[in-house]
């Protein structure tokens, strides 16, 4: 069974400042990962996956994380907050996927971000 | 191209009276998901299918909810008879081919049940 763990239910930073949102995961299986952010009143968008590719993954809106399988981690990070980043942001891992089906997200709990002047 | 199309964006109705959500998937993506947002339970995911074939209905929550996918763009999600607690915001995901592909998610339902 997969599982996903997001330490923080909100985290504020200052406009500029680093944004680092956390998330751990278990899985049975090796691992896709996911985040997505959901801004008010919307869907969720996807910023960025992990496939067993590349450990550093980029994704949009200058967002990227970082697969860490000795920590069993996939923290988003960016370099710099914009008040436009204030959302609630989301890690979900994915099972595998039996024989000719789609594969299904297990969620976190999520990360509400608040970006302060 | 448009994406996941959701209706009706906002619903009001009374305990009792049935619901019907509907969704759009992109075309040509062959997964749809459904999926609810509490702010108690999170986003919980309700339903999936296959090629329009329902293949996990686990996360329905009773008999109350079904959900159907007669072809490869249109699926309901049926509440009947609606109670208070059904009171969520509604997502609908679509994803391409299988495996472990990006969803695609809708803007959502918001259902009041008074």
């Amino acid at each position: 069974a997969q599982s996903v763990t997001q330490l923080g239910s909100h985290v504020s930073v200052s406009e500029g400042a680093l944004v680092l949102l956390r998330c751990n995961y278990s899985s049975s299986v090796p691992p896709y990962l996911f985040w997505y952010v959901q801004y008010p009143n919307q869907g969720l968008q996807l910023l960025l996956k992990y496939t067993s590719a590349a450990t550093l993954v980029k994704g949009i809106n200058g967002f990227e994380a970082e697969f860490k399988k000795s920590e069993t981690s996939f923290h988003l990070t960016k370099p710099s907050a914009h008040m436009s980043d204030a959302a609630e942001y989301f890690c979900a891992v994915s099972d595998q996927s039996a024989t000719g089906t789609a594969s299904k997200l297990t969620f976190g709990t999520g990360t509400r971000l608040q970006v302060t002047l | 191209d448009a994406g996941v199309i959701q209706s009706p964006r906002h619903e009001v109705t009374e305990m009792g009276q049935e619901v019907t959500l509907r969704c759009k998937p992109i075309s040509g993506h062959n997964s749809l998901f459904w999926y609810r947002q509490t702010m108690m339970r999170g986003l919980e995911l309700l339903i999936y299918f296959n090629n329009n074939v329902p293949i996990d209905d686990s996360g329905m929550p009773e008999d109350r909810f079904s959900a159907k996918m007669p072809n490869a763009s249109f699926s309901t999600l049926k509440i009947q008879p609606s109670e208070p607690r059904d009171s969520a915001v509604y997502f609908c995901a679509s994803s391409p081919h299988r495996g472990r592909e990006t969803q695609y998610f809708g803007p959502g339902t918001r259902l009041l049940v008074l």
